[in-house]
């Protein structure tokens, strides 16, 4: 059971480039997620899903989107990369119902942007 | 608005002491209450959850933590430290009811020492 599964590991890019970030979950779990970790900072949502066709912005969601066509997957795009967007990026999933569902988390794509 | 704060960044124990993580929240509503666990180069892992079920809640490794609610705390504790419990714990807290949007505390980072 693969869980959730994000790609690549590590990204380096240049300022202005553009990049996708792949998250795929074989749990069949409605709700998918994106948070960035920065130091000191905890993990800050970035935009999340309830179900295919369905997105929404959490906290810090400038300069990223999203789209889900699929149950299994929700990609994060970055349309022109900035220093400040050097981060960890996690994706989470989990099932839909009571808020006290406990979050699956892959295990992360570093990207640094120079 | 809800938020949490985790008291210490870095907390250091022998191997074999008590570890005692501490994490306040604020929130207008009950809250559902979780602690987290990030082991190097891994996504977040569930610890626990408080769920207004019981007020002591027993966690995976050994964990447990504590909902007072008079003092606004969910400290997570462990009577004897193992050295394979270093890692980062996040503290987090979400709303009951809809898309269960975790708002996570900055963290703290648990060095076990012989």
């Amino acid at each position: 059971n693969a869980g959730v599964t994000q790609t690549p590991k590590f990204q380096v890019l240049k300022t202005g480039q553009s990049m996708t970030l792949q998250c795929a979950q074989d749990m069949n779990h409605e709700y998918m997620s994106w948070y960035r970790q920065d130091p000191g900072m905890g993990l800050r949502l970035i935009h999340y899903s309830v179900g295919a066709g369905i997105t929404d912005q959490g906290e810090v969601p400038n300069g990223y989107n999203v789209s889900r066509s699929t149950t299994e997957d929700f990609p994060l795009r970055l349309l022109s990369a900035a220093p400040s967007q050097t981060s960890v990026y996690f994706c989470a999933s989990n099932k839909a119902g009571a808020s006290n569902e406990k979050l699956f988390f892959g295990s992360g794509t570093q990207l640094s942007v120079l | 608005a809800q938020s949490v704060t985790q008291l210490g960044s870095h907390v250091s124990v022998s191997e074999g002491a008590l570890v005692l993580l501490r994490c306040n929240y604020s929130s207008s509503v009950p809250p559902y209450l979780f602690w987290y666990v990030q082991y190097p180069n891994q996504g977040l892992q569930l610890l626990l959850k408080y769920t207004s079920a019981a007020t002591l809640v027993k966690g995976i490794n050994g964990f447990e933590a504590e909902f007072k609610k008079s003092e606004t705390s969910f400290h997570l504790t462990k009577p004897s430290a193992h050295m394979s419990d270093a890692a980062e714990y996040f503290c987090a807290v979400s709303l009951s009811g809809g898309y269960n949007k975790l708002i996570f505390g900055a963290g703290t980072r648990l060095a076990v020492h012989p």
